[in-house]
């Protein structure tokens, strides 16, 4: 079975500092989708970066990147430039290509920006 | 664009009482997800529909079932209520294309309260 783990429940980032979320996930498979999702207190969730387990270039979204190590299983989301805006629980997620979609989601971080 | 809508925003029942719970995919998504998110617990994934199919069911008992429509919505029914089905049920949608990455778009979700 896959599982998916954040190991940070909380994390607390100066105003325009720079910050990084871990996450790790245990799979047998060779072709998945990782994701992060960021839950605000809105409670919606939205998808903020996702990466193919078959490219190995880095996705990169704006202020948001990800350090992905496939041999490592590790997939870590670095937020630059943190504004009072990213403020919200963090999901990594994992989803196979083929059979069946679902998102398999971590115990997420809660991310706090000090002033 | 409307994003994924759900209604109602929160519903309180009583143990044993049966709840439904509503989703309306954005426009063009035929695939339908239940998630619940409940306290200490995180994200699972419930079910998963296609074109009118049910696809994929995590580990709940079968007094957890849904529908999809011709329209694409979806409900989601708990029957026999217990205090423990007390969380935030979130829908999602997406294109289901084979393989292709095609991201799971949430709504805001549905608060079911047990008393």
């Amino acid at each position: 079975a896959q599982t998916v783990t954040q190991s940070q429940p909380e994390m607390s980032v100066q105003e325009a500092e720079t910050v990084t979320l871990s996450c790790t996930y245990d799979t047998s498979e060779s072709d998945y989708y990782l994701f992060w999702y960021k839950q605000p207190p809105s409670r919606q969730m939205i998808l903020v970066i996702r990466q193919e387990a078959y490219k190995q270039q880095n996705a990169t979204e704006n202020r948001f990147s990800v350090n992905f190590q496939k041999a490592a299983k590790s997939f870590s989301l670095k937020i630059s430039d943190s504004q009072l805006g990213d403020a919200a629980m963090y999901f990594c997620a994992y989803r196979l290509i083929q059979g069946a979609q679902k998102l398999v989601f971590g115990q997420g971080t809660r991310l706090t920006i000090n002033p | 664009e409307a994003g994924v809508t759900q209604s109602p925003t929160h519903l309180i029942k009583t143990r044993g009482q049966q709840a439904t719970l509503r989703c309306s995919p954005i426009s063009g998504h035929t695939s339908v997800y239940w998630y619940q998110q409940a306290l200490g617990l995180g994200l699972q994934f419930l079910l998963w529909y296609d074109e009118g199919e049910e696809r994929n069911r995590g580990n709940f008992p079968p007094r957890f079932s849904g529908r999809q429509f011709p329209n694409y919505s979806s409900e989601l029914n708990v029957n026999a209520l217990e205090l423990e089905d007390s969380a935030l049920y979130l829908c999602a949608s997406s294109f289901y294309i084979g393989d292709l990455n095609q991201p799971q778009h949430f709504g805001d979700g549905t608060r079911l309260s047990i008393l």
